[in-house]
């Protein structure tokens, strides 16, 4: 059965600073990985998916991940984080069940 | 074009009673779920609608939950009777294509839950 981890349930970062938030995944295949981004009050957005292809995918307000199969990986990244970034991100996997399944979600703080 | 509606934003109810969830999705979408977000945690599907069908139900508590999309577009979500663990964030997404196919799940802002 496919499985998503995230392990860091809280991460804080000074404004301006470098960001990469872990997600790993367990699949007999490659599945298909999503980035999904959620303010305080408001629904899950779309930051990035991966089907197949180039496995350094852009997305949405600047966000980057990179596929790794051998790591079974899809970390997210942002160069240089701005304070708006604050919200909560989740990693989801479809895999051959056809649902999605998500992490836990890190919670992004960012220190003026 | 419009967003994912849900409605109400928030429900406070007491243990045993019921309670119903109202989502309406982006016009044109084929594939309609519902999830459950416990505070601390994920999203987990509740129940996934094709068009009027049912495709997944299998995380759903039949014994206390149901959902029915009629004509296909609008879908209600039910708990009857509530318990204190019910307590969460019902999320209603809506995708045009089936579900699985990886296409993009759009969500709603939610209906917050509080079960005393």
């Amino acid at each position: 059965a496919q499985s998503v981890t995230q392990p860091d349930i809280h991460i804080t970062v000074s404004e301006g600073a470098s960001l990469e938030l872990r997600c790993n995944y367990s699949y007999g295949a490659t599945p298909y990985l999503f980035w999904y981004v959620q303010s305080p009050g408001q629904g899950l957005q779309l930051l990035l998916k991966y089907f197949s292809g180039d496995t350094l995918v852009q997305g949405i307000k600047g966000f980057e991940a990179e596929f790794k199969r051998s790591q079974s990986s899809f970390n997210l990244r942002k160069p240089s984080v701005h304070w708006s970034d604050a919200a909560e991100y989740f990693c989801a996997v479809v895999g051959g069940t056809y649902k999605y399944i998500f992490g836990t979600g890190t919670r992004l703080k960012v220190l003026a | 074009e419009a967003g994912v509606a849900q409605s109400p934003r928030y429900k406070i109810i007491e243990k045993r009673q019921s309670v119903a969830f109202w989502c309406n999705p982006i016009s044109g979408h084929a594939t309609l779920y519902w999830y459950q977000q416990i505070l601390g945690q994920g999203p987990k599907l509740l129940i996934q609608f094709q068009n009027n069908g049912v495709v997944d139900d299998s995380q759903l508590p039949k014994d206390r939950f149901s959902a029915e999309r009629l004509k296909g577009v609008d879908s209600t979500l039910k708990i009857q009777p509530a318990k204190l663990e019910d307590s969460a964030v019902y999320l209603c997404a809506s995708s045009f294509l089936a579900g699985g196919t990886g296409d993009e799940q759009f969500f709603g802002p939610g209906t917050r839950l509080t079960v005393l």
